[in-house]
């Protein structure tokens, strides 16, 4: 166990639709990161948040946001949902940028 | 810009032999490298990382890895394995502000 906290594990919904996945770091991590796991994508980053503020920003879709709250969980909103959009959403969080990075278990989003 | 290649997508052998995952990198700062490990199912587990110090790196469950700046490599060895080393190997660099890069994965199947 990681420490890192993911829900839900599995999703399932429609083409069209919105979805928030939500992730709580490790006690005492200010960093969180998603990354988005596919078949033909393989492990692909997001975005960062560090202590609320967004740090950095990957291959992200406009379709998708992230935020960081101030007790520093995080959630990854995906709208207006397409099939290619089905995939495990990884969440993993660190003390600092940089350092070593903690996964969850990660969400299983299935789009049909 | 940094990249990974992981130069076998799948490496089958027998239980209690050695084996060797290869991990080439590319990178135009300092690098951070980890090895994560997937079990059918569940997230991704840190095996070990190198951030600095003795190229040779010592990880959980047996596995360690050797940096060699010269080669850009950083391949991941275990003298003996065993069945419930079957899963999914991950190599990653960390870029200057955190996120990981990762390889395509090499998928260790260990047979009786």
């Amino acid at each position: 166990d990681s420490g890192v906290t993911q829900t839900p594990k599995h999703l399932i919904t429609a083409t069209g639709q919105r979805v928030t996945l939500r992730c709580s770091p490790r006690s005492g991590d200010l960093s969180v990161y998603w990354y988005q796991q596919s078949l033909d994508q393989g492990l692909q980053f997001l975005i960062q948040y560090y202590n609320g503020e967004e740090r950095a920003k990957g291959n992200i879709l406009e379709r998708f946001s992230a935020q960081q709250f101030p007790d520093l969980h995080s959630e990854l909103n995906l709208s207006s949902l397409e099939l290619g959009d089905s995939a495990l959403y990884f969440c993993a969080s660190s003390v600092l940028p940089r350092d070593t990075q903690y996964f969850g278990p990660g969400t299983r989003l299935t789009v049909l | 810009a940094q990249s990974v290649t992981q130069l076998d997508s799948q490496v089958p052998v027998f239980e209690e032999a050695p084996v060797e995952l290869r991990c080439n990198y590319s990178s135009s700062v300092s690098v951070y490298l980890f090895w994560y490990v997937q079990y059918p199912n569940q997230g991704l587990q840190l095996l070990l990382k190198y951030l600095s110090g003795s190229t040779l790196v010592k990880g959980i469950n047996g596995f360690e890895a050797e940096f060699n700046k010269s080669q850009t490599s950083f391949h991941l060895r275990k003298p003996s394995v065993h069945i419930s080393d079957t899963a999914e190997y991950f190599c990653a660099v960390s870029d200057l502000l955190g996120k990981l890069i990762f390889g395509q994965g090499t998928e260790l199947s260990v047979k009786p």
